[in-house]
């Protein structure tokens, strides 16, 4: 079965600075992963995806994650956050060696607050 | 830009009621899914659907919920007798292919009293 961790429940970072949102996953073969982020009452919008190839992908509004394999993390990452990226932000992974219904799993999520 | 659309955004009921919640996935879509979100917490699956059945259901999916697409256009989302702990924000969401990402709506909130 497959799994997500974010392992902090929030990421506090000042604006102009990096940032880090960490997600490590468990499945059973090759993963895809996601990323997406959710402002407060709106559903989640989709960020950046890893299927196969190229470990870095690039997304939305900046964002980038690392796919690594060895240690089975796909960290989220931007080289100079924004107050408007404080949200609540979703790894999540799908296992395509699953079920028929390719469900996608996700993590706890980490709520990033960027102070300006 | 195609989008999911949900109806009610919000829905009071009373403990024992039955509810409907009720999505238009984005037209050419192939995969469909509801989740749930307690409280801005986790988000998590409830049932997926492909082909006019369901594919994979949750252990949260018991017999109180239903799913259907009657029509080709809704996808819809039945609890038979709400419970006080159904309060959640239901979310739908619907993906073209198996690589691809999901695209939710805004959910629909469910509050039971």
């Amino acid at each position: 079965a497959q799994s997500v961790a974010q392992p902090e429940d929030q990421v506090n970072v000042a604006e102009g600075n990096p940032l880090t949102v960490k997600c490590t996953y468990s499945v059973s073969g090759n993963p895809y992963l996601f990323w997406y982020v959710q402002y407060p009452n709106r559903g989640l919008q989709f960020l950046l995806k890893y299927i196969t190839g190229d470990n870095l992908v690039k997304g939305s509004y900046g964002f980038e994650a690392e796919f690594n394999k060895s240690q089975t993390s796909f960290h989220l990452k931007k080289p100079s956050a924004l107050v408007s990226d404080s949200a609540l932000y979703f790894c999540a992974v799908r296992d395509p060696q699953g079920t028929g219904g390719f469900k996608t799993i996700f993590g706890a999520g980490t709520r990033l607050f960027v102070k300006a | 830009e195609p989008e999911v659309t949900q109806t009610p955004s919000h829905q009071v009921t009373q403990m024992g009621q039955e509810v409907i919640l009720r999505c238009v996935p984005i037209s050419n879509h192939l995969y469909f899914y509801w989740y749930r979100q307690i409280l801005g917490q986790k988000v998590e699956f409830l049932v997926s659907f492909y082909n006019n059945e369901i594919s994979e259901k949750s252990e949260i999916f018991d017999d109180q919920f239903s799913v259907e697409r009657p029509d080709g256009s809704n996808f819809t989302l039945k609890i038979r007798s709400t419970k006080l702990e159904d309060s959640a924000m239901y979310f739908c969401a619907s993906m073209q292919g198996t690589t691809g990402e999901l695209f939710f709506g805004e959910g629909s909130r469910l509050t039971v009293l």
